[in-house]
């Protein structure tokens, strides 16, 4: 069975500092798909990025990253130079390639980022 | 805009009563999910159809059935309303491809009382 671990529940930081959002999967599957999802305190769900399982290329987007590892199964998300509309809770997702049948997401992270 | 619509947006009743929560999918999208999220809690999966058939059940108590619709548009039932239930259900749509992301409508608040 799929699952997605995300193992800091709540985090807090000063703005502008760094912070790295932890996302761990479990598969079976050899092809299979990552995802990170923005849920902000208005509570709309916000797709931000997808990963494929066989391109471990790291991604950059402005002030966002993220570091796709398969050998520790790790697909983390860093923010840098953080800001106060950061603050919402991250969700990590896996799917698989069977017409998505199976999209599991994580806990979420909840980040709060202080002025 | 993600493009889903979700209706109503607010619905407040009483424990034992019976609601319908609907969702129109982005325009070409043959996949719908349904999820549940209580308070302060994550994503609970509830069910999956895709291009009208039932493709996936999450733990959905046997009180809720869903159906998607020729249109592609979809409905939630909820029946013998308890007060646990209330929460935000959401729906997201797909292409229905496993790397498709799923696109989220802004989800209906329920709350038994």
């Amino acid at each position: 069975a799929q699952k997605v671990t995300q193992a800091q529940t709540e985090i807090s930081v000063v703005e502008k500092e760094d912070v790295t959002l932890d996302c761990v999967y479990e598969t079976r599957d050899t092809t299979y798909y990552l995802f990170w999802y923005k849920q902000p305190p208005s509570g709309e769900l916000v797709f931000l990025i997808r990963r494929n399982s066989f391109d471990e290329q790291n991604e950059i987007s402005g002030r966002y990253s993220w570091n796709f590892q398969k050998s520790t199964s790790s697909f983390n998300f860093t923010i840098t130079a953080s800001q106060v509309v950061d603050s919402a809770v991250y969700f990590c997702a896996l799917s698989d390639h069977n017409y998505g049948q199976n999209f599991v997401f994580g806990p979420g992270t909840r980040l709060s980022v202080l002025p | 805009d993600s493009g889903v619509t979700q209706t109503p947006k607010h619905l407040i009743t009483a424990t034992g009563q019976r609601v319908t929560l609907r969702c129109s999918p982005r325009s070409g999208d043959l996949s719908v999910y349904w999820y549940q999220q209580s308070l302060d809690q994550g994503l609970q999966f509830l069910i999956h159809y895709y291009n009208g058939e039932e493709r996936a059940k999450g733990n959905i108590l046997e009180r809720f059935s869903a159906q998607q619709f020729p249109d592609l548009h979809s409905e939630l039932n909820l029946s013998s309303l308890e007060l646990g239930d209330s929460a935000l259900y959401f729906c997201a749509s797909s292409e229905g491809q496993g790397n498709s992301p799923l696109h989220f409508g802004n989800g209906t608040r329920l709350t038994v009382t």
